[in-house]
């Protein structure tokens, strides 16, 4: 009964191309989020969506488009692919009013 | 805006020994605080946090972490680790009610026998 859970695990892939990394919870939440983890662990928020829209937008680059068909999903989108987007990405949901955010296993994105 | 240091990026000990990790936060609003916990090659797991009241708080494996408002920290404590305690700890802050988590850059705990 995975709480968070994100496909692919592992994701590696050439420079300039296209991918998709997608996030389904099956908590209920309403809100859910992408952070990136750099190479020294760093982990920083990207997007947070409420109910299906945009609420948090951190300075990301727009070759990275979150969508949320429903609110149980908040895929990743990822154009022309760069060497500095290797990371691992997580996403994550929370119930407003909680505070308390859940995380999934991670994807490990290589771009070569 | 919130920030987190986390003043240790890694802290070696011997198995059963006590240990601290230290984790400060800078915030002019009230905030919750969060301890995280990433075994290896895994995801983040939620260790223990600090919402309201007591300011002392628990997790299920013997780790605690008291809130500090004068002194701005949330220092996490364990009386004796274990072999599998070896993780990185991250701690994270968000103001009241807005969601945003705020991390610091983690305290790698490295158990040995």
């Amino acid at each position: 009964d995975t709480a968070v859970s994100q496909t692919p695990k592992y994701l590696v892939t050439q420079m300039g191309n296209d991918k998709s990394i997608k996030c389904e919870q099956n908590l209920g939440h309403d809100t859910m989020y992408w952070y990136k983890q750099d190479s020294k662990k760093f982990l920083k928020i990207m997007f947070s969506y409420n109910n299906k829209e945009l609420i948090i937008n951190e300075t990301v680059p727009n070759r990275f488009s979150p969508k949320s068909p429903d609110k149980a999903h908040l895929n990743l989108h990822i154009n022309s692919l760069e060497l500095g987007d290797s990371a691992v990405y997580f996403c994550a949901s929370s119930q407003p009013g909680t505070d308390t955010q859940y995380f999934g296993p991670g994807t490990r994105l290589t771009v070569l | 805006a919130q920030s987190v240091t986390q003043l240790d990026s890694q802290v070696p000990v011997f198995e059963e020994a006590p240990v601290e990790l230290r984790c400060n936060y800078s915030s002019s609003v009230s905030v919750y605080l969060f301890w995280y916990v990433q075994y290896p090659n895994q995801g983040l797991q939620l260790l223990l946090k600090y919402l309201s009241g007591s300011t002392l708080v628990e997790s299920i494996n013997g780790f605690e972490a008291e809130f500090n408002k004068s002194q701005t920290s949330f220092h996490l404590r364990k009386p004796s680790v274990h072999i599998s305690d070896t993780a990185e700890y991250f701690c994270a802050v968000t103001q009241t009610g807005f969601q945003k988590l705020v991390f610091g850059t983690g305290t790698r705990l490295l158990v040995s026998p």
